[in-house]
């Protein structure tokens, strides 16, 4: 069984850019979570998505904003990019709605400059 | 605010030997608490899940205990081995699955 996928892997944008990263979830997973990694703040949630639907939104900015697709498939947008979000982005799937283990992916390494 | 505490500090230990990490909570009820292991340049892989109903929680040679009252959880590898070395993640859980909050971790260094 394919694990969770992100693409891309590494990416670099200046400030005021913006940038979409795409998570695939595990077949037959229809929850996916994003979440950030910074050195200092360590794992942030971002949001999670089910069903299409955002259930849960973290304290980010609204430059934040995510979708999910039919097939479960989500990307994120981050728009007007800021160096503090150098970060690594992971994506999670689940397939229990309580208390299931989260299955990430290898996240996508984001450089702002 | 919440606040879950790991050892910010690296954890270094002789192979063999026992590691035990901690993870203290503040200002959060959890219904579970979670344990993740990452390595660098990974995405964190899920360990053990333990309730709040329950004490401890074992596997192979983890052992995770969880206590509501001190607002703490530990988090034990037996027998450590240098492939044990990463570090390690604690995350709590109230509600749905996928909104956890992650401790910082605590890097665990095992050596020959």
């Amino acid at each position: 069984k394919a694990g969770v996928t992100q693409t891309p892997r590494y990416l670099i944008k200046t400030r005021g850019q913006q940038v979409t990263l795409s998570c695939s979830p595990i077949s037959g997973h229809r929850s996916v979570s994003w979440y950030q990694q910074t050195p200092g703040q360590g794992l942030q949630f971002l949001f999670e998505y089910f069903s299409e639907t955002q259930r849960n939104k973290g304290n980010f900015p609204g430059r934040f904003s995510g979708r999910q697709f039919s097939n479960s498939r989500s990307e994120m947008n981050v728009s007007t990019l800021e160096l503090g979000d150098s970060a690594l982005y992971l994506c999670a799937s689940s397939l229990k709605t309580l208390t299931g283990e989260l299955f990430f992916g290898e996240g996508s390494r984001l450089t702002v400059l | 605010s919440q606040k879950i505490e790991q050892n910010s500090e690296a954890l270094n230990i002789q192979e063999g030997k026992t590691a035990t990490l901690t993870c203290n909570y503040t200002n959060y009820s959890p219904a579970y608490l979670q344990w993740y292991r990452q390595d660098p340049g990974r995405g964190p892989v899920f360990l053990l899940l333990i309730r709040e109903n329950e004490k401890e929680k074992r596997k192979e040679r983890l052992k995770v205990t969880f206590d509501t009252t001190l607002k703490q959880s530990l988090f034990h590898i037996t027998a450590s081995q240098p492939a044990d070395s990463a570090t390690y993640l604690c995350a709590l859980g109230a509600g749905t699955a996928s909104k956890l909050t992650f401790g910082t971790g605590t890097r665990l260094q095992v050596t020959l």
